[in-house]
């Protein structure tokens, strides 16, 4: 079965720093790869999203990630957080199945910026 | 446009009590998934809803969880009788449409609903 790994589950940073979420996934084969956001008190949106193509995505916010296939990782970067960046950030991976696809998510990384 | 509308947004109940959630997805979209997210953990799918049959219900504990999209729009969970371990946040979400070739179909949440069970 597929599985997604999160590295950190909390991660605490002042404002300004750079950011970096590990994500790593069990899946050999062609993956679709996402990091969902949420802040306090509000619904799991979408940060960004890599289908196919240039292995570099960049999201909103000033959110990047990097697809290595080699390593199976698709880890989050921002060079300088905001306190508005506090949040939990979820890693997910697409698998497929008898035609469908469902999305296997990580555990999350709780973020914390301190102005 | 409106988003994918979940209630209640809280609720509590004590172990062996019945509780349904209510999902109404964003207007057009053809699937619909409910997922549970216990503390500390990330969403994992109970049930996904193409239109109004299930197409994968793999994970649903169907000894105590049913759900139903009759109309193919809004749905319903319920959990009877509830266990302690199912405190947790029901998140439904929804997307255009699934299937061979679909597959970029991007999900959209709702808030959810806290269910503590006591």
């Amino acid at each position: 079965a597929q599985s997604v790994s999160q590295h950190n589950h909390h991660v605490i940073l002042s404002e300004a720093a750079s950011l970096e979420l590990g994500c790593n996934y069990s899946y050999g084969g062609t993956v679709n790869l996402f990091w969902y956001v949420q802040y306090p008190g509000q619904h799991l949106q979408l940060l960004l999203k890599y289908f196919s193509g240039d292995p570099l995505v960049k999201g909103i916010k000033g959110f990047e990630a990097e697809f290595i296939k080699s390593k199976f990782s698709f880890n989050l970067r921002k060079p300088s957080v905001q306190w508005s960046d506090t949040a939990e950030y979820f890693c997910a991976v697409t698998s497929f199945s008898g035609g469908y696809n469902k999305l296997i998510f990580g555990a999350g990384t709780r973020l914390a910026v301190h102005p | 446009e409106a988003g994918v509308a979940q209630s209640p947004r809280y609720k509590i109940i004590e172990k062996r009590q019945s509780v349904a959630f209510w999902c109404n997805p964003i207007s057009g979209h053809a699937t619909l998934y409910w997922y549970q997210q216990i503390l500390g953990q990330g969403p994992k799918l109970l049930i996904q809803f193409q239109n109004n049959g299930v197409v994968d219900d793999s994970q649903l504990p169907k000894d105590r969880f049913s759900a139903e999209r009759l109309k193919g729009v809004d749905s319903t969970l319920k959990i009877q009788p509830a266990k302690l371990e199912d405190s947790a946040v029901y998140l439904c979400a929804s997307s255009l449409k699934q299937g061979l070739g679909l597959a970029k179909n991007i999900q959209y949440f709702g808030a959810g609903t806290r269910l503590s069970v006591l």
